[in-house]
């Protein structure tokens, strides 16, 4: 099945700097990846997507990269506030008949933004 | 709409007990999941649904349940609760055909 690598499992950075996650898949056939932000306590939360034929999406200061031919793709924060802190979530998908997919999730990575 | 629904939010189990932790979503969705989340661990998908009568085993189905007789309605049953089934569980559901799931709030689970 597919495994999803996630890293650093923790990053601090201060106030203003740039933040950035990198995942790899190990799945050549996953066409689907999103990333989740989850606050303590909270449900996870869907920040971005990009589907296999795109190899960059930006939406203000996220923006996730995605290279095929490695298996990897990255999530981008730019200008990080302190409420960007929280636990970040890549996932890869992989069709399983259908319509159907299955995410499978990187670990998580907490990040903290200090002022 | 309320979107997707847990409940209970919080439960302490014994050992050898059961239960069933509910999930609803008002959203006509036909696909809807059971995830657990562990520290560091991610979240493991335990069991989903792609319509009404149809279920399959995700990654972490051992101890677990699941029926779905309706399309709002997607039940997760802990035969008999262990300790290793102390963890965070999330339902989420979304349309077929898309690719954004949606997450219910969440159940913590503890089971002593």
């Amino acid at each position: 099945g597919e495994n999803v690598e996630q890293h650093p499992s923790t990053l601090s950075v201060q106030e203003g700097d740039s933040a950035v996650i990198k995942c790899t898949y190990s799945d050549s056939a996953s066409n689907y990846f999103p990333w989740y932000k989850q606050e303590l306590g909270k449900r996870p939360q869907l920040i971005i997507d990009i589907r296999s034929n795109v190899g960059e999406k930006k939406d203000q200061r996220i923006a996730v990269t995605l290279n095929k031919t490695a298996k990897h793709f990255s999530l981008h924060i730019t200008e990080t506030q302190p409420e960007d802190s929280a636990v970040y979530f890549c996932a890869a998908s992989v069709r399983s008949g259908g319509s159907n997919y299955k995410l499978t999730f990187g670990k998580g990575t907490l990040l903290t933004v200090n002022p | 709409n309320a979107g997707v629904t847990q409940t209970p939010k919080f439960q302490v189990l014994k050992t050898g007990q059961s239960m069933t932790l509910q999930c609803a979503q008002d959203m006509n969705h036909e696909y809807m999941s059971w995830y657990r989340q562990d520290p560091g661990m991610g979240l493991r998908l335990i069991h989903y649904s792609v319509g009404a009568g149809i279920t399959d085993q995700g990654e972490v189905p051992n101890g677990y349940n699941v029926s779905r007789s309706t399309t709002e309605d997607f039940p997760l049953r802990l035969l008999s609760a262990a300790p290793s089934q102390t963890s965070v569980y999330f339902c989420a559901s979304r349309p077929s055909g898309a690719y954004e799931q949606y997450f219910g709030p969440g159940t913590r689970l503890t089971v002593t």
